[in-house]
């Protein structure tokens, strides 16, 4: 079946811009998760979204971040005002209860601040 | 102190060589661990899980302790497709993964 997709695959922009960034989790998966992950570096955790509960956004780096998880379903990850260090490989994945693993990850979005 | 730590590497070994990896937690209230392996400009996928009686696949061979809050992976009879990045990822009680930025394994021919 269709796994985590994500959307642009690429993404160029120049600083002072806002993002947005989409992700399809698997259907049925009630858990969805947005990390991001640096050249070099690990996987930095952003937010996590478990059906209808509040959000856990201890991840996101600064209130220009944003996240929305409509219907249960599709993600988008906004960032505001792109600055360069925003630079990085924007991963979702899911899975299908809170915890439960595997998470599936998506391809992911490289973006790039110039 | 970060949360989870690994040794960067990289790991260099010739094939059918065993190799190990060790990673610590900072969060003694973590509930689950698991290895994922990330191939290069790849997405991470799970290799296994971590139980605190250890527990063994294949070549693949985990160990959780939890009272030094330590996490390792052993590697048999390495194989040129095992080079990868690997990384230690512990489960909050939040119910979010904190992923170690992960060891790198390269096996050599």
């Amino acid at each position: 079946g269709a796994g985590v997709s994500q959307s642009p695959s690429n993404k160029v922009t120049e600083k002072g811009k806002d993002v947005e960034l989409r992700c399809d989790p698997i259907s049925g998966h009630t858990a969805l998760y947005w990390y991001r992950q640096s050249l070099g570096q690990g996987l930095e955790f952003l937010i996590y979204f478990q059906g209808n509960s509040a959000p856990d956004k201890s991840g996101l780096p600064s209130d220009r971040f944003s996240a929305e998880r409509t219907g249960g379903s599709v993600s988008t990850l906004t960032i505001q005002r792109t600055q360069q260090e925003d630079s990085a490989v924007y991963l979702c994945a899911s899975s299908d209860r809170r915890g439960y693993q595997p998470q599936h990850f998506g391809d992911g979005t490289r973006l790039s601040i110039l | 102190r970060k949360e989870v730590e690994q040794d960067p590497g990289p790991f260099n070994v010739p094939e059918g060589a065993t190799v190990a990896f060790n990673c610590t937690y900072s969060n003694s209230a973590s509930q689950s661990f698991f290895w994922y392996r990330q191939d290069c400009r790849k997405e991470p996928k799970l290799l296994m899980s971590v139980y605190s009686s250890g527990n063994e696949d294949g070549r693949f061979t985990a160990q959780l302790n939890r009272a030094s809050q330590y996490i390792s992976l052993l590697i048999r009879d390495s194989k040129l497709s095992d080079s990868a990045t690997y990384l230690c990822v512990v489960l909050r009680s939040q119910g979010n993964l904190i992923f170690g930025k992960g060891t790198k394994l390269s096996v050599k021919p």
